[in-house]
């Protein structure tokens, strides 16, 4: 039990256009999500944390205008990079919690061309 | 703020050799430690989770401690194989179980 999936695994998108990520507690219920980014040789790093039904919050540093973030039910939480850029090129992971544990999406690989 | 750092960054075995990767905390204030597993490309494995009141957790071949007042982490690999060649991150929850920071990991290579 306690799969999280991602999807897409991985995209790559033109500069200036806006990519989805979703995020999904496919055998229970996730209040809360978190998402993470992770460029290369670098260690993951908290963007945001995301609440079901009420507004995520956000990393020091993180943009919120940029990376939305939807929570809109309970096994569902989406990140939506706007008007990207190449240095948004990165792997981008969710994780929602499970009791005491968190558990992972297998990531999505975003390239900005 | 709350530092975690992994030593060492890379490591490289022959298969078989029993191996120790190292974690350290700055804030001792923490729920637990989790050790983690990543292969290139794929999102994160949960090897062992450790309560902070406990002292190690065993699964297999893997044995995690933790020792909370030193804020220092071992995660021991016994008879280690060409398979468990992969980056390890640990990673501490505060208390109120609301963050995760993480280490930037180590990098290990089992040769056969």
């Amino acid at each position: 039990g306690a799969v999280v999936s991602q999807h897409p695994s991985w995209v790559i998108c033109k500069s200036g256009t806006s990519v989805k990520i979703e995020c999904r507690s496919l055998d229970f219920q996730a209040t809360t999500m978190f998402w993470y980014r992770q460029f290369p040789k670098q260690s993951l790093m908290l963007m945001a944390t995301s609440n079901e039904g009420s507004k995520a919050t956000y990393e020091q540093g993180v943009e919120k205008d940029k990376f939305l973030i939807n929570h809109a039910s309970l096994t569902l939480s989406t990140l939506t990079v706007t008007s990207a850029h190449p240095e948004d090129s990165s792997f981008y992971i969710c994780s929602a919690d499970w009791g005491v544990d968190l558990h992972f999406g297998n990531g999505t690989r975003l390239t900005v061309t | 703020k709350q530092e975690v750092t992994q030593i060492p960054a890379a490591l490289s075995v022959p298969e078989g050799e029993n191996l120790v990767l190292n974690c350290s905390f700055t804030d001792s204030a923490i729920y637990n430690l989790q050790w983690f597993r990543q292969d290139p490309g794929k999102g994160l494995t949960s090897l062992l989770l450790i309560q902070s009141s406990q002292r190690e957790q065993t699964s297999g071949r893997l044995n995690a401690s933790l020792d909370k007042s030193s804020g220092r982490s071992t995660l021991y690999i016994a008879a280690s194989q060409p398979g468990d060649s992969a980056t390890y991150l640990c990673a501490v929850t505060t208390i109120n179980f609301n963050k995760f920071y993480f280490g930037s990991g180590t990098k290990l290579n089992v040769k056969p």
